[in-house]
């Protein structure tokens, strides 16, 4: 039963400090997408990745944010510094396609709380 | 900023009922995909509906497109208490870049 996995599931963390995510896309798939859930502003972009190659992160707070693919099978997305403000729950999502918009198979998430 | 609109924010239904949620979207679009996410866990792909369709079927679920309008709804019908979740529509646009804007989503409640 292929999955998105992610690790960690929850992080709680001291503001300042530095937060690794990793995410294992489904063997095969060739995008990823990074997504942060918050009640306020709902499912939001960060950035995603075809065949490894960044596309998009006009979501993503530069400063602070990071998002690499080392290899086909782990996508991170690092907060570094972190703030109160980062307190989300931060989705992977995996698919393929050649080109074009397609259905994403979601993770399971990171519940991040920044104190 | 969020492409796609449901409508309405939360419905709550006796079990059996059918469930209707709309999405309002402002851009042309490639294609429209509806999820569905249990409280606690990652969305689930439901449906796509490519720009060129009217309407869709999946099991008890049904989707219509109107690109006139800019919109489309969700037809959960003989709902069940186990489709109690949040349901969100997501627009990948004309450019077909490969990304989706998800809307706010609406939450439906199913009372057994």
């Amino acid at each position: 039963d292929a999955r998105v996995t992610q690790t960690p599931r929850d992080k709680v963390t001291e503001m300042g400090q530095e937060v690794t995510m990793r995410c294992q896309p489904i063997l095969g798939h060739n995008t990823v997408f990074w997504y942060r859930q918050t009640m306020m502003q709902g499912l939001e972009l960060l950035a995603y990745f075809r065949n490894r190659a960044p596309l998009d992160d006009s979501g993503m707070p530069k400063d602070r944010f990071s998002a690499e693919m080392p290899d086909a099978t782990l996508a991170t997305l690092k907060i570094q510094p972190s703030e109160p403000r980062d307190s989300a729950v931060y989705f992977c999502a995996s698919g393929f396609s050649a080109s074009g918009a397609h259905e994403q198979f979601f993770g399971p998430g990171t519940r991040l709380t920044v104190l | 900023s969020q492409q796609g609109e449901e409508d309405p924010q939360a419905l709550s239904i006796q079990e059996g009922e059918n469930a209707t949620m709309n999405c309002s979207y402002k851009t042309s679009i490639n294609n429209l995909q509806w999820y569905r996410q249990n409280s606690g866990r990652g969305l689930v792909h439901l449906i796509l509906i490519r720009s060129n369709e009217r309407e869709k079927h999946s099991g008890r679920l049904r989707v219509t497109l109107d690109t006139s309008k800019k919109s489309s709804s969700l037809l959960i019908t003989a709902s069940r208490a186990a489709d109690t979740a949040s349901y969100f529509c997501a627009v990948a646009s004309s450019s077909n870049t490969g990304k989706l804007i998800f809307g706010q989503g609406t939450t439906l409640q199913v009372k057994p």
